[in-house]
């Protein structure tokens, strides 16, 4: 079956500019959670979506933002972007229904911000 | 979730079966570990995830000590394919629409396979 989608995969915007990026998840799968991986910070959760619901948060300024639509699909909004907002941006797509809760990632979105 | 600890780096020669360890000595009775690989530039990789016993898949063997406090993922023949960097975490359990919480990866195992 098909994996997590995330489109753009690379992209490149200048600072000040607002960039939207959009996660397919896996069939099924209804909760959809968000991370930043840069080569100083590791991975960082950004924000978990179930039933078009923020159900967690990370600790990330409000530039920073996402939903989730009726079909599960996700898009995370960052506006006014800044230098140190490069970075690759994961989504995660998983049941949500159990305790064993396999979690599959894509293969990013990576963003250059000049 | 639970704290695990992963040495930073481990060498394995190709063909060779790599034994990555991983200590959650405070895990839960009812958080999974879970295994997790990336390759650079791509989103990491589920790999196996296990509760109390030993687990098998295409990928991977997980040895679940009887205590809980740590596990080993084997890769019983290591290929060029497989260096990467390994993540061990133990996240707490979801409930249904529950959250899945903040993961937390850590730092993981940079495994290098040489010919």
């Amino acid at each position: 079956k098909a994996g997590v989608t995330q489109t753009p995969r690379y992209l490149i915007k200048t600072r000040g500019q607002q960039v939207t990026l959009s996660c397919s998840p896996i069939s099924g799968h209804r909760s959809v959670s968000w991370y930043q991986q840069t080569p100083g910070q590791g991975l960082q959760f950004l924000f978990e979506y179930f039933s078009e619901t923020q159900r967690n948060k990370g600790n990330f300024p409000g530039r920073f933002s996402g939903r989730q639509f009726s079909n599960s699909r996700s898009e995370m909004n960052v506006s006014t972007l800044e230098l140190g907002d490069s970075a690759l941006f994961l989504c995660a797509s998983s049941r949500g229904t159990e305790a064993a809760n396999t979690i599959y990632f894509g293969e990013g979105s990576w963003l250059t911000v000049v | 979730d639970a704290k695990t600890t992963q040495p930073p780096s481990m060498d394995c020669a190709e063909g060779r079966a790599a034994n990555l360890p991983c200590n959650h000595s405070t895990i839960s009775g009812n958080e999974y570990v879970y295994w997790y690989r990336q390759i650079h530039s791509q989103g990491p990789q589920y790999i196996i995830h296990g509760l109390k016993n030993n687990e098998t898949n295409e990928m991977a063997s997980l040895i679940i000590t009887e205590d809980r406090k740590s596990s080993t993922l084997i890769l019983p023949h290591a290929t060029l394919r497989d260096t990467a960097v390994y993540y061990c975490i133990a996240p707490k359990p979801m409930n249904y629409g529950g959250s899945q919480g903040n993961l937390i990866f850590g730092k993981g195992t940079k495994l290098s396979v040489k010919p």
